[in-house]
């Protein structure tokens, strides 16, 4: 099956900073969400985006299809931006959405 | 507009008991799916469900079962539960079961 890796796998930040966040995978992709699990595990919806870039706020994510992965930037970082970051994708002919490895972020002020 | 909402939320359970969740999807949705999280770990798929049937299933036992009604909210049934079933439940509904998942906050069961 599809595999779906995510890098790094923790980030510590100063307040502020800036941070890139990549999800590869090893399939093409039909879906593909990035989602933020807040500390008491709620799955918080940042972006559908199975191509091209959008960006809301201080959040903005690229995914390049035809080579594979996805990026999620997030700009001048602040303390609720702590927590796990999940790609998610679904692949031609199902409907099962797979989740990456997640990134776990911490922001410290 | 309400969002998906789950119950309970927290649930604690012996070896060999069964257990019911619930999920109401998102107004306007038609499409359930249930995952599974253990600590630590990401969102398993368990099964979809859509037009009241299970479209899609992940890897998991039939002791793991479930409905959707015709109001399209759902259950999730976990029978001859074991200490390994102990994590988070998490509801995702959709529109035709593709593009975007919305989430619910989950049903936290402890299995001793």
């Amino acid at each position: 099956g599809i595999q779906v890796e995510q890098s790094p796998p923790d980030l510590i930040l100063q307040e502020g900073a800036n941070s890139t966040l990549r999800c590869n995978f090893s399939d093409s992709v039909n879906n593909l969400q990035w989602f933020h699990q807040n500390p008491w595990g709620q799955l918080i919806n940042l972006f559908y985006i199975p191509s091209g870039t959008k960006q809301n706020g201080r959040l903005s994510a690229t995914t390049v299809a035809t080579e594979r992965y996805s990026l999620l930037y997030i700009s001048s970082s602040q303390t609720t931006d702590s927590g796990v970051y999940f790609c998610a994708l679904t692949t031609s002919g199902t409907y099962k959405y797979i989740f990456g490895t997640g990134t776990r972020l911490k922001v410290l002020a | 507009d309400a969002g998906v909402t789950q119950s309970p939320t927290h649930l604690i359970k012996t070896r060999g008991q069964q257990v019911t969740l619930r999920c109401s999807p998102k107004s306007g949705h038609d499409t359930v799916s249930w995952y599974q999280q253990a600590l630590g770990q990401g969102p398993q798929f368990i099964f979809q469900y859509y037009e009241e049937e299970e479209r899609q299933r992940g890897n998991f036992p039939d002791r793991f079962s479930g409905h959707q009604f015709p109001n399209y909210s759902s259950e999730l049934n976990v029978n001859a539960l074991l200490l390994g079933d102990s994590a988070l439940y998490l509801c995702a509904s959709s529109l035709g079961g593709i593009d975007t998942q919305y989430f619910g906050p989950g049903t936290r069961l402890t299995v001793l």
